[in-house]
């Protein structure tokens, strides 16, 4: 396993058509977020699976934003009609909770850096 | 005001000096980790800790549950430590249980 991986790695879009990001993570690891981060800012929480469950949703995650985890493992963010504001960096990491529901260090992917133009 | 803070935001120092980088957090944690972010976005855990000190080579970080902060230590910086640390917290309270809370992080530019 080498890790936390995202595809693709850059995405050049024309505003409003839709775009898909994956995050394949680290294999026994149960839990899984989605993060955006925008130039000079540390990341924004959007969205964290725990299995197939979405646990959570940011404010920041518009209808527009949607997010699947099917079997637990990969994970699939969509953006529909993108936006200008949208182009950033988006981050997926994973972790694994273990005992009493203690998390274990969260490894990152390299992220998929959206454009909007 | 952000539910986790870090200071400084900048941070330029010369070769072989020590740094220190700080985090205090206004929720109830299970964990606080350290990460490191390099130009081009790429993120690496440093650290994870609940409690206490962890030491890897020449960083060290240390948390203070009682006063919610923790500190980023690196010992004989280098250049190659330029980076941007960011502090990131896993809340246990309320909505937030099991989320990463992100600080916006410390650009250490570390000169020969």
């Amino acid at each position: 396993d080498t890790g936390v991986s995202q595809d693709p790695r850059h995405k050049i879009t024309k505003r409003g058509q839709n775009v898909t990001f994956r995050c394949d993570p680290i294999s026994e690891h149960n839990r899984l977020y989605w993060y955006r981060q925008t130039l000079g800012q540390g990341p924004e929480f959007l969205t964290y699976f725990q299995n197939e469950a979405q646990l959570e949703k940011s404010r920041l995650l518009s209808d527009r934003f949607s997010a699947e985890r099917p079997k637990g493992s990969f994970s699939t963010l969509e953006i529909q009609r993108t936006e200008q504001g949208d182009s950033a960096m988006y981050l997926c990491a994973s972790s694994s909770t273990i005992g009493q529901g203690l998390n274990t260090e969260a490894f990152f992917g390299q992220g998929t850096r959206l454009t909007v133009v | 005001k952000n539910e986790v803070e870090q200071s400084p935001q900048n941070l330029t120092a010369q070769e072989g000096e020590f740094i220190t980088i700080n985090c205090s957090y206004s929720v109830g944690i299970s964990a606080l980790h350290w990460l490191q972010q390099h130009p081009g976005g790429g993120i690496v855990s440093l650290f994870m800790l609940s409690s206490g000190k962890k030491k890897h080579g020449r960083l060290i970080a240390t948390i203070n549950i009682q006063e919610k902060h923790s500190s980023l230590h690196i010992t004989a910086s280098h250049p190659r430590d330029s980076a941007v640390y960011i502090c990131a917290v896993l809340s246990d309270s309320g909505g937030s249980q099991g989320n990463l809370i992100f600080g916006k992080g410390t650009k250490l530019s570390v000169k020969p």
